[in-house]
């Protein structure tokens, strides 16, 4: 079983509508990081979350860290088509080394 | 700017034909990680160098090895390439030490396998 479930796997929608992306696990982390990864490109990073409960903002995306630091979600306002890409959630495995374990991946496509 | 770079881009190469990949860094990141990403999933963790330390990850075929001459620069050797090895590699660096500091990717090399 994957460490990090990211849900949905695939979603397709049109500009301006909003939607919400999910990354769960049965364990508990100190941080939680996302990722955006265009095609033909390496992943960047959004955002970290560190604190349960924490809810960041980045423009129109809005990320939660759950109260018990094992799940972690994604909320987009209004979606566009630069949003396009694969979304990764991330946790470090190895202590100390920074080591990412990545997320299954929610990939999104923004229709115009 | 200071980034991460990949060569080549895209890599062609032959079943059981080795072939090398490289990257570059002008961070001067202590920590350097080599990922594999087959289509439509996610990077999975091959190995990783801490200065000179290896680190490799209990699963990754024996098939796959690295080097790393400096801290600038690190490479990803496929001994015996097979058709399952065609996926986008990803080099990423990080500074030392805990924290929640990103990690920062290149563009990756492509490799198909003919």
């Amino acid at each position: 079983t994957q460490l990090l479930e990211q849900s949905p796997q695939f979603l397709s929608i049109q500009e301006g509508e909003n939607l919400t992306v999910y990354c769960n696990s049965s364990s508990v982390f100190s941080s939680l990081q996302w990722y955006r990864q265009e095609p033909g490109e390496g992943p960047v990073l959004l955002v970290t979350v560190v604190t349960g409960g924490e809810v960041k903002k980045l423009k129109r995306l809005t990320f939660q860290f759950g109260d018990a630091r094992k799940d972690s979600s994604l909320h987009i306002t209004a979606a566009q088509p630069g949003d396009t890409g694969l979304y990764l959630c991330a946790v470090s495995t190895h202590t100390g080394r920074r080591a990412l374990t990545f997320g299954s991946g929610t990939r999104l496509q923004v229709q115009p | 700017d200071a980034m991460v770079i990949q060569n080549p881009r895209y890599q062609v190469t032959q079943f059981g034909k080795p072939v090398t990949l490289s990257c570059s860094q002008t961070l001067n990141h202590n920590v350097m990680y080599w990922y594999q990403q087959k289509s439509s999933q996610a990077p999975k963790l091959l190995f990783h160098y801490y200065d000179k330390d290896f680190n490799n990850e209990a699963d990754t075929p024996d098939n796959f090895q690295s080097r790393r001459p400096n801290t600038s620069f690190c490479f990803l050797d496929i001994r015996s390439p097979g058709l399952g090895d065609a996926a986008m590699y990803l080099c990423a660096t990080s500074p030392p030490g805990r924290g929640t500091s990103p990690l920062h990717f290149g563009n990756g090399t492509r490799l198909t396998v003919t």
